[in-house]
């Protein structure tokens, strides 16, 4: 069974960084992309971007770029998001989620449980 | 980057009612579109995938129809347990966009 374990909640100041994991379990990590998205409190649901674990190669949301960074580790499984100089309009439910490949077409079949990053000073 | 529409932004019924949500693409997105469903505090769920496809486990009053850029998905003999906010999403380009969801309340 596939599961997506996120880290915890995070506090943080405007201009800090901030480091969320997600471990996968229950399939080959390596062969699935993984996404990122957002979710600003009473708002709808923002694409960041995705990791091939495969070979660590990202594809970032054009507002983004410059202040995301995903990472992964292979021996543990886990894809992590950073994301640079904070803002208070970044803080958000950030969750993970696994694109499937099927013959006609792509989904996120599985998510994490969210993690909640809040930015104040 | 593909811009999706969802219609309304919320609505209300009542038990046992049949509701639909719209949602449509800026361009053809194929059959490349997905439902997703998110109850209060938790996180989002694959409800149909490829359009049509109904996720497993998921009960058959939900169905999904469409193709290019107008897609459709209709919630049967709703019951309370269908409160929720329901996003289409588009996997045929990236950035994968969502529409802003449709809020389903029951009366």
């Amino acid at each position: 069974q596939v599961h997506l374990v996120q880290s915890g909640a995070e506090v943080k100041k405007p201009g800090a960084s901030v480091k969320v994991s997600c471990k996968a379990s229950g399939y080959i990590f390596i062969t699935y992309y993984i996404h990122w998205v957002r979710q600003a409190p009473g708002q709808g649901l923002e694409w960041m971007g995705f990791i091939y674990p495969r070979d660590g190669s990202q594809t970032l949301a054009q507002k983004l770029q410059g202040r995301v960074t995903m990472t992964r580790d292979t021996s543990t499984n886990t894809v992590y998001m950073e994301l640079n100089s904070l803002r208070s309009e970044d803080t958000a439910v950030y969750y993970c989620a696994r694109e499937r490949v099927a013959g006609s077409g792509r989904d996120f079949d599985s998510w994490g449980q969210g993690a909640l990053v809040t930015v104040s000073s | 980057d593909i811009q999706m529409t969802q219609s309304p932004s919320s609505l209300s019924a009542s038990i046992g009612d049949r509701v639909t949500i719209t949602c449509r693409a800026s361009q053809n997105v194929t059959t490349f579109l997905n439902w997703y469903r998110q109850k209060p505090g938790k996180a989002p769920d694959l409800l149909i995938y490829a359009t049509s496809s109904l996720q497993s486990g998921d009960t058959s009053r939900f169905s999904g129809r469409g193709s290019g850029t107008d897609f459709t998905l209709t919630i049967s003999n709703l019951q309370p347990e269908d409160l929720a906010t329901y996003y289409c999403q588009q996997t045929y380009g990236t950035p994968r966009t969502f529409g802003q969801g449709t809020r389903v309340e029951i009366k």
